[in-house]
């Protein structure tokens, strides 16, 4: 599976939108892209995922490049329990034994 | 999505002791993946294990020192056995949801805190 780069910490004002950025430069065409994270004493959660369009749930928005080699993850309007680490994550479909975490972005909302 | 219990949430273990963990899930899940987190760091997946096989490990990661039970589609059972403080972590439990492709995302339980002394 393709690895990912993502920035050590980023923090971010309450109310504000959070914009998490993830490089993921050599992704293959089958791979999509998946959002976790993970708040202090908890197991991860899902987020969001995507392969090449843009998405939008209830929690967040992913924005995938054109050329798919990297995404952004969106927290419209971010609040203090959105402090946690986010990982992003490429693979492919029906492949969760190559589900591989990298080191995350720690997000902290400040208020 | 499926719901997962793990016990214990956390224990105080000595060394060369061996410690089982359970994942019990409220559905039933064909995979279940075990992760391990070492303080501070990110998660490491140990192993899968599929019902009626072998459990298949990763890289760095053998059957002597965490075998793995599973015994049916809702349970599964992580031992570290013959515990050194190195061992001292996190393990989470995690399953493979259902859904469109790309969305069978998985769902992780609230982990086992382990401590070796």
């Amino acid at each position: 599976d393709a690895k990912t780069t993502q920035p050590p910490s980023m923090d971010c004002a309450e109310g504000r939108a959070a914009n998490l950025p993830c490089n993921h430069s050599t992704i293959s065409g089958n791979e999509y892209v998946y959002w976790y994270r993970q708040i202090h004493s908890q197991g991860p959660q899902y987020i969001i995922h995507g392969l090449k369009n843009n998405e939008t749930n209830e929690m967040a928005s992913l924005i995938i490049t054109e050329d798919r080699k990297s995404s952004t993850l969106i927290l419209p309007h971010a609040t203090l329990r959105d402090t946690a680490v986010y990982y992003c994550i490429v693979r492919v479909a029906h492949n969760n034994n190559d589900m591989r975490f990298g080191a995350g972005t720690r997000l902290t909302v400040k208020p | 999505s499926a719901v997962i219990s793990q016990k214990p949430s956390r224990d105080i273990c000595q060394r060369g002791t061996s410690l089982t963990i359970q994942c019990q899930v409220d559905s039933q899940v064909t995979m279940m993946f075990w992760y391990r987190q070492q303080p501070g760091q990110s998660l490491t997946l140990i192993a899968t294990a599929n019902q009626g096989s072998e459990a298949t490990y990763e890289s760095g990661f053998v059957i002597d020192k965490f075998p793995i039970s599973r015994p049916n589609l809702t349970f599964s059972t992580l031992t570290v056995s013959n515990m050194s403080p190195e061992d001292s972590s996190i393990y989470l439990c995690s399953v493979e949801g259902q859904g469109a492709p790309g969305a069978n995302v998985l769902t992780f339980g609230a982990g086992s805190r382990l401590t070796v002394l």
